[in-house]
């Protein structure tokens, strides 16, 4: 596709349920972000993926949550036992990473609200 | 840690300049950002710059850097209404893919 496309661009689930959410990045991208932007705050990064190599998992707040990249493409973001402060906008981006600058191309988001 | 910055809200006149700034504390800063965020929209990379830097002009974006006190402006010349968003500014420490993001300055353009 042309952008980062990602699914679902809403999430409505109960306190305790677990969700997946979906990343389709730009073909050819090699790296992989996923960001939370919580309601009023800047983007806090939860995960990077490069390649074949370990993910940076140095951003996940706790142990509930869990991404993965299939075939270096298309990344899944697992979030187990929801909880309210969990609601969010979580937004997926990916680069070429080539050279020292790389500009990362972000997704819609997904707002996933706990109730 | 590292720690970003930015005022919240800004409100100009359409047609005047406007100025939005950012603090950053990491001085292995690499690259500076400035996203912009349309309502129901992604983040759209507006301009970046090198840390070696000190000014950056593209088209009516003009990027201002003081390395020594680690402040960051973004101008923009002509403010349309269009421009209004939030303004997210964000660093790259030296070592690190990730970015870190301030809290945004929503920029409100009256017409």
């Amino acid at each position: 596709g042309a952008g980062v496309s990602q699914s679902p661009s809403n999430k409505v689930t109960e306190k305790g349920k677990d969700v997946e959410l979906r990343c389709d990045p730009i073909s050819g991208h090699t790296a992989l972000y996923w960001y939370r932007q919580s309601l009023g705050q800047g983007l806090e990064f939860l995960i990077y993926f490069q390649g074949n190599s370990a993910p940076d998992k140095s951003g996940l707040p706790s142990d509930r949550f869990s991404a993965e990249r299939t075939g270096g493409s298309v990344s899944t973001l697992t979030i187990q036992r929801t909880q309210q402060e969990d609601s969010a906008v979580y937004l997926c981006a990916s680069s070429l990473s080539t050279g020292q600058q790389e500009t990362q191309y972000f997704g819609p988001g997904t707002r996933l609200l706990v109730l | 840690g590292e720690d970003v910055e930015q005022s919240l809200f800004l409100s100009v006149r359409e047609g005047d300049s406007s100025v939005i700034n950012c603090t950053y504390t990491d001085s292995s800063s690499t690259y500076l950002y400035w996203y912009k965020q349309e309502p129901g929209a992604g983040l759209q990379l507006l301009t970046y710059i090198f840390s070696n830097m000190d000014m950056k002009q593209d088209q009516r974006l003009t990027v201002l850097l003081n390395k020594k006190d680690k402040h960051l402006s973004l101008r923009i010349a002509d403010t349309q209404t269009g421009d209004s968003a939030i303004y997210f500014c964000a660093e790259r420490e030296a070592g690190r893919r990730a970015l870190t993001f301030g809290s945004g300055t929503r920029l409100q353009v009256q017409p």
